[in-house]
């Protein structure tokens, strides 16, 4: 498989539950991100995974707790959500900090989340 | 602040027309900017990617500029397509960091 591939594409959970999101990306890429995209919302910034290590965290609050561990595989731990985190979540991934490298992004087919 | 528009947020042309789709930003210290398109409920796909010390990238029908003293750049398409109806974002990404920060968007509709 290439790409960046997200699991499950669609996920509909409970104030209560707690569930994951998975990314995996196949372009032997160094840094990983997450982004939230709400209606009619720019897309934001979530967490930054640059060579295993988060360098990034736009004040997201604590029920999101992302994983890296190793440079291929993203996680995004959810647990006690609110109905307005319902969203398309969307990992990306680019090759940074080496020669030639551009720094651009590709991004995953998302994860659409619902909670009710 | 640092923020990324996209004027305007819809627009719809006939097909065969040439069309320009505009990004402005407020911050000139830019690292790369980059045009992507989204069609509905799906992930992004890249279109084009500028570096800070290119002035424009080409891509087949599709042609991205670059103006760091303006804040600007433009999507230029040639001879749209039904096929190129989609939502078109611009993201710049800024040297200071990894951060990056996405515009809201153009919603473009190419009518048969």
């Amino acid at each position: 498989e290439t790409g960046v591939t997200q699991t499950p594409r669609h996920l509909v959970m409970g104030m209560t539950n707690k569930k994951s999101l998975k990314c995996e990306q196949h372009l032997g890429h160094n840094a990983m991100y997450w982004y939230k995209q709400s209606a009619k919302k720019p897309l934001e910034l979530m967490f930054v995974y640059n060579f295993k290590e988060q360098t990034e965290n736009n004040s997201v609050p604590s029920r999101f707790s992302p994983e890296c561990p190793n440079s291929s595989h993203l996680f995004l731990h959810l647990h006690t959500l609110q109905p307005e985190d319902s969203a398309l979540y969307l990992c990306a991934s680019s090759q940074e900090g080496t020669s030639g490298s551009r720094g651009e992004q590709y991004f995953g087919p998302g994860t659409r989340l619902t909670v009710t | 602040k640092q923020e990324v528009t996209q004027i305007p947020a819809a627009l719809s042309v006939p097909e065969g027309e040439n069309l320009v789709l505009n990004c402005s930003f407020t911050d000139s210290a830019i690292y790369n900017l980059q045009w992507f398109r989204q069609d509905p409920g799906k992930g992004l796909t890249s279109l084009l990617l500028i570096q800070s010390s290119q002035r424009e990238q080409t891509s087949g029908r599709l042609n991205a500029s670059l103006d760091k003293s303006s804040g600007r750049s433009t999507l230029y398409i040639a001879a749209s397509q039904p096929g190129d109806s989609a939502t078109y974002l611009c993201a710049v990404r800024y040297s200071s960091a990894s951060k990056i920060i996405f515009g809201s968007g153009t919603r473009l509709s190419i009518r048969p």
